[in-house]
């Protein structure tokens, strides 16, 4: 059972344009949820997170969107840089677990095309 | 300040033979979690140390087990290796409490044979 999901396995966008990437989750008990992104032959790095207490977290190009009544995160990327081409991981974690599990998507690849 | 490392970056086992892999967690870290990544299911959670204590484990088999160390560091142990070992192992460390990012290792590229 995918509690987390990222329905899109890949996604191309020219340079400069936005990249729109989305995850959706089935537990209600999710309250944090993060963005991590990887390169091959590296581990993922934090990009961005938000709590479920907010609906939009912004750092510089990257912004983060939550819909909780939908269960469905976005992140927007604008403006589109080559160097941003790789794998973009969600994940989430409840809090009320009491301890530091993510769950992770499967990932979007992302191209961005010069 | 160093970020996690994890060691071995890479390692080829044979079928049944057993594998430790090594994590030391930013200094400071003292929560440490392991995940596996595999081609087309993303990265799943095997499990999460505090203070050398498993706070949390995955849906994996008994032959993947770990234990964590009074300074944090962490290793993980699978026995009896299965083909569909063979995985990105990853490690990541945070601060604790909760609401804060974990921070990756490299991985280490386990290939069973």
């Amino acid at each position: 059972d995918q509690q987390v999901k990222q329905n899109s396995p890949s996604l191309s966008v020219q340079e400069g344009r936005i990249s729109i990437l989305n995850c959706d989750y089935t537990n209600s008990m999710f309250d944090y949820f993060l963005w991590y992104k990887k390169y091959p032959a590296e581990g993922p790095t934090f990009l961005i997170s938000i709590s479920s207490i907010k609906d939009k977290n912004e750092d510089g190009r990257f912004t983060v969107f939550l819909n909780k009544s939908a269960k469905h995160l976005s992140l927007h990327i604008v403006p589109s840089q080559p160097g941003d081409s790789a794998v973009y991981f969600c994940a989430a974690s409840a809090s009320a677990s009491g301890t530091y599990k993510y769950i992770f998507g499967t990932g979007t690849r992302l191209k961005v095309l010069a | 300040k160093a970020g996690v490392t994890q060691t071995p970056r890479y390692l080829i086992k044979t079928r049944g033979q057993q594998v430790t892999l090594s994590c030391s967690p930013i200094s400071g870290h003292r929560s440490v979690s392991w995940y596996q990544q595999t081609p087309g299911q993303g990265l799943q959670f095997l499990f999460e140390y505090f203070s050398e204590t498993q706070r949390n484990k995955g849906n994996f088999p008994g032959r993947f087990s770990g234990r964590q160390f009074s300074n944090s560091r962490s290793e993980m142990n699978v026995s009896t290796l299965e083909l569909g070992d063979s995985a990105l192992y990853l490690c990541a460390s945070s601060l604790d409490p909760l609401g804060t990012e974990a921070f990756f290792g490299q991985g280490t590229r386990l290939t069973v044979v």
